[in-house]
């Protein structure tokens, strides 16, 4: 099993619609979550990270965590072109101080 | 947010020779900076692990000797590829760990702009 699992998609989603983006993970202890977004030949932009369970919104982005499950999502509101990308879900490991672990992407497409 | 640089953005090399990529942290000490390669269409790999004035720590299948990493400093961290191949092609990619002590207990990570290594 690996770590950190997504769906590689691709995810096709109607611009002004709601694009949902979904990770788990296997290790119970890890408590740091991160989503980041990497256009095609550039680099990954960190979007969001969450420490706690629940919610945590920041402009067009919800980010949401939920420790008993082992489960982290991704939803961007009134979604854009622009927003169309590969979206990184990452991990702290609970046994590391700082090294964090990747999904392997879910590539979203934003139709318009 | 925090800036990482990354220089140079490209290189091509010919087929032996060694290329060296350096990493900066711009606007942050970085506790730890960590090295990725990235094929195309591929998920990113990490190869290797450095913190400030100690041995960097390189993930299974990583070969040391040919890919020489020096954290001099808590800003900047260098990657040489020594005899590049052809094999080595690739977009390598570093981030500096930024430790946070709130809130929560975590450390995010920023990448660089990456390095798009060519070997003819």
């Amino acid at each position: 099993q690996k770590e950190v699992e997504q769906n590689s998609g691709p995810l096709s989603v109607p611009e002004g619609a709601i694009a949902s983006l979904n990770c788990t993970y296997s290790d119970r202890g890890s408590q740091s979550f991160f989503w980041y977004r990497q256009y095609s030949g550039k680099s990954p932009e960190l979007i969001m990270f969450i420490y706690s369970n629940g919610d945590k919104e920041d402009g067009r982005f919800t980010a949401q965590l939920n420790k008993a499950s082992q489960y982290v999502s991704l939803l961007i509101r009134d979604s854009q072109p622009s927003d169309s990308a590969t979206y990184l879900c990452a991990v702290r490991v609970y046994s590391s101080a700082s090294k964090i672990i990747f999904g392997s992407g879910t590539r979203l497409s934003i139709r318009p | 947010g925090a800036v990482v640089s990354q220089h140079p953005s490209r290189v091509i090399c010919k087929s032996g020779t060694s290329v060296k990529i350096e990493c900066r942290s711009l606007d942050f000490q970085a506790t730890t900076m960590f090295w990725y390669r990235q094929f195309p269409k591929q998920s990113l790999m990490l190869m290797a692990t450095s913190n400030e004035g100690s041995k960097a720590t390189y993930e299974q299948g990583v070969e040391k000797d040919k890919f020489l990493i020096n954290h001099a400093s808590l800003t900047l961290s260098t990657l040489t590829v020594t005899s590049a191949h052809p094999e080595d092609s690739s977009f390598y990619i570093c981030s500096a760990s930024l430790f946070r002590r709130s809130p929560g207990r975590g450390s995010e990570q920023y990448f660089g702009p990456g390095t798009r290594l060519t070997v003819t």
